[in-house]
């Protein structure tokens, strides 16, 4: 069974210090990892696709890396407006439609 | 621009009353997707419409329905909401199942939040 565990499940950072959210995942043959974005009471919002193992994708202040195990999303000085829950999700093999399986999500908090 | 619009974004009913949640999109996109999402947790996929197939998922309880009549709209209708049917629903939607790159990325609407008295 597809499978997708984030840690930690709460991160509270000062400003400027950066840290690493993990998304840990089992899946039947990884067809995309992705991660999300997501402000309390909105919907997720889109932040990046990771496709094969060694990939990584920038924007801003994320970072976001790929293993055949697990992804990291990097965040490098983080600011208050980086404060959200970020969401991990992957797309396997199985069955030829596009639905995602989520992780739980990392909130994080980042204090001025 | 184009989006994934949710109505109502609060919705308050009473235990056994039924509610019907709606989404629409511009995006023409092919598929489209109900997830719910609890405090705290996960969003869970309860199904989705490639066109006008529906697919369901298998934990999906009955009381779950949907309409699609056309591309740009799809209806979620919780037929006797229970309490442990307080949660926020998210309506999204992608350009292929089983397209490129680009079309595995979903568009979330900005949820419809269910409170059952």
């Amino acid at each position: 069974e597809d499978q997708v565990t984030q840690s930690p499940e709460a991160l509270r950072l000062q400003e400027g210090e950066s840290s690493s959210l993990n998304c840990s995942y089992t899946v039947s043959g990884l067809r995309g990892l992705f991660w999300y974005r997501q402000d309390p009471g909105k919907g997720p919002e889109f932040l990046f696709t990771l496709y094969s193992a060694g990939e990584e994708k920038e924007k801003e202040r994320l970072k976001a890396t790929l293993t055949k195990k697990e992804s990291f999303l990097h965040i490098t000085a983080p600011k208050p407006e980086d404060s959200a829950t970020y969401l991990c999700a992957v797309r396997s093999f199985s069955g030829n439609t596009g639905k995602l399986i989520f992780g739980q999500g990392t909130t994080l908090q980042v204090k001025p | 621009d184009a989006m994934v619009i949710q109505n109502p974004r609060y919705q308050v009913t009473q235990f056994g009353k039924p509610v019907t949640l709606s989404c629409s999109q511009t995006l023409n996109h092919n598929v489209m997707y109900w997830y719910q999402q609890k405090s705290s947790q996960a969003p869970k996929l309860l199904f989705h419409y490639y066109d006008k197939d529906f697919n369901n998922e298998a934990d999906t309880p009955d009381n779950f329905q949907s309409r699609r009549p056309n591309t740009s709209f799809c209806f979620l209708d919780i037929r006797s909401p229970g309490l442990g049917d307080a949660a926020m629903y998210l309506c999204a939607t992608s350009g292929l199942a089983g397209g490129g790159s680009g079309a595995n990325v979903l568009t979330f609407g900005a949820g419809s939040r269910l409170t059952v008295l």
